[in-house]
């Protein structure tokens, strides 16, 4: 069974710092992996996207890796930002024919100004 | 473009009641359709999952029900809410390889 795992569980860093969100699954057996970003009482943003195939993604400040063998990922932000403050959530996809995303508990992340 | 339409956005119904929270999804065909629940403080949950229109799964047993009655919408029910049926509720689309969400449903049940 697919467990996702995010370490920490919450974090707090102050404007301007670089910070890693870490996330690790049980089966290597995946289709993809997701980050996601949810504000309080909001739904999920879908941040980035990582193939099974693939090892990296980046999309502005945010860099996204994957290392399937291992069964890990990383989220790295660069020069963090008030705004950044959020839950961050990875989820893989399980490759059936349900690609159901498995989450984990999230990283909650606080950047003060 | 895609969109997904998730309604309503809060929800306070009495034990005992009814529920429908719909959900559909725009601009695709024939995608994968999701329901989570997040309890408070809690990561997400998958209640169910269906591959076609008349075909779900279910992830967990419990109160609820979902059915798709068209290809695109997604409905989520039960005939009798507990207080444990408070939470967060998702609906998901995908057709691959990109999963969406859309804004939720927070449910409190009285």
């Amino acid at each position: 069974k697919q467990e996702v795992t995010q370490i920490p569980a919450a974090l707090s860093v102050p404007e301007g710092e670089n910070l890693v969100l870490n996330c690790s699954f049980t089966d290597s057996a995946i289709y993809n992996l997701q980050w996601f970003r949810q504000d309080p009482g909001k739904g999920l943003t879908s941040l980035l996207l990582i193939q099974s195939s693939q090892r990296e993604q980046t999309s502005g400040r945010l860099n996204a890796s994957l290392d399937k063998s291992s069964g890990r990922s990383t989220l790295y932000i660069a020069a963090s930002q008030p705004g950044d403050s959020a839950t961050y959530l990875c989820a893989v996809s399980l490759m059936d024919s349900s690609y159901k995303l498995i989450f984990g508990s999230g990283t909650r992340l606080l950047v003060r100004p | 473009s895609q969109t997904i339409h998730q309604w309503p956005a809060t929800l306070v119904q009495p034990v005992g009641s009814p529920l429908s929270l719909e959900c559909t999804v725009e601009g695709t065909s024939n995608p994968n359709l999701y329901w989570y629940r997040q309890a408070a403080g809690r990561g997400l949950q998958l209640l169910f999952y269906s591959v076609g229109i008349g075909q779900i799964s279910s992830e967990v047993p419990q109160n609820l029900s979902a059915s798709r009655p068209q290809d695109r919408q997604f409905i989520l029910s039960s005939k009798k809410l507990l207080l444990s049926d408070s939470g967060f509720y998702l609906c998901a689309w995908r057709t691959r390889p990109e999963a969406f969400f859309g804004q939720g449903t927070r449910l409190t049940v009285v």
